[in-house]
């Protein structure tokens, strides 16, 4: 069975600085990417998505992704945070084809203070 | 456009009493449906997924149990609760097709068992 790791549990960032957010998944065969977010008091949502093509993904409000298959892994970046980006982030991992189930991670707090 | 429907939002309930969370989607038809159990530091924990009326995979043993009555319907059900029940319950879903990787959240239910 899959699973991922994301290997900060909360982090604290003023504004502007950048973010990136690390991601691992053990899986050896073919997988389909996701980062989800949650802000507070809203429903959890797709951040971004990876597929195939592209290693390097963007997602909504400047967030991006890349995904280096050697390193199994997908880490979320963000080069000028807002206090807006507020949020837990889940790293999500499925195997491609047919069904198959979404494992998530532990997912990572992060607090921007303005 | 599709939305998913969860309710109710907070639960109070005795040990011992029965429960019940329903989750309706519309706007789509014949999605995957999804329970999830949200815990701080132990990110989504799959506890159930239906890719049909009347058809329930049970990912993890537990106290309760999953039903879809009706093709975008889905309910999660104890006969007994337990403190341990106590939790963040995410219902999710998912279309057919290349749509079937992305999950689509409710906004939760906050169930508290005392």
């Amino acid at each position: 069975a899959q699973s991922v790791s994301q290997h900060n549990h909360h982090v604290i960032l003023s504004e502007a600085a950048s973010l990136e957010l690390g991601c691992n998944y053990s899986y050896g065969g073919t997988v389909n990417l996701f980062w989800y977010v949650q802000y507070p008091g809203q429903h959890l949502q797709l951040l971004l998505k990876y597929f195939s093509g592209d290693p390097l993904v963007k997602g909504i409000k400047g967030f991006e992704a890349e995904f280096i298959k050697s390193k199994f892994s997908f880490n979320l970046r963000k080069p000028s945070v807002q206090w807006s980006d507020t949020a837990e982030y889940f790293c999500a991992v499925k195997r491609s084809g047919g069904y198959q189930k979404v494992t998530f991670g532990i997912g990572t707090k992060l607090q921007v203070i303005p | 456009s599709q939305t998913i429907h969860q309710w109710p939002a907070t639960l109070v309930q005795p040990v011992g009493s029965p429960l019940s969370l329903e989750c309706t989607v519309e706007g789509t038809s014949n999605p995957n449906l999804y329970w999830y159990r949200q815990a701080a530091g132990r990110g989504l924990q799959l506890l159930f997924y239906s890719v049909g009326i009347g058809q329930i995979s049970s990912e993890v043993p537990q106290n309760l149990s999953a039903s879809r009555p009706q093709d975008r319907q889905f309910i999660l059900s104890s006969k007994k609760l337990l403190l341990s029940d106590s939790g963040f319950y995410l219902c999710a879903w998912s279309g057919q097709w290349v749509a079937k990787n992305i999950q689509y959240f409710g906004a939760g239910t906050r169930l508290s068992v005392l």
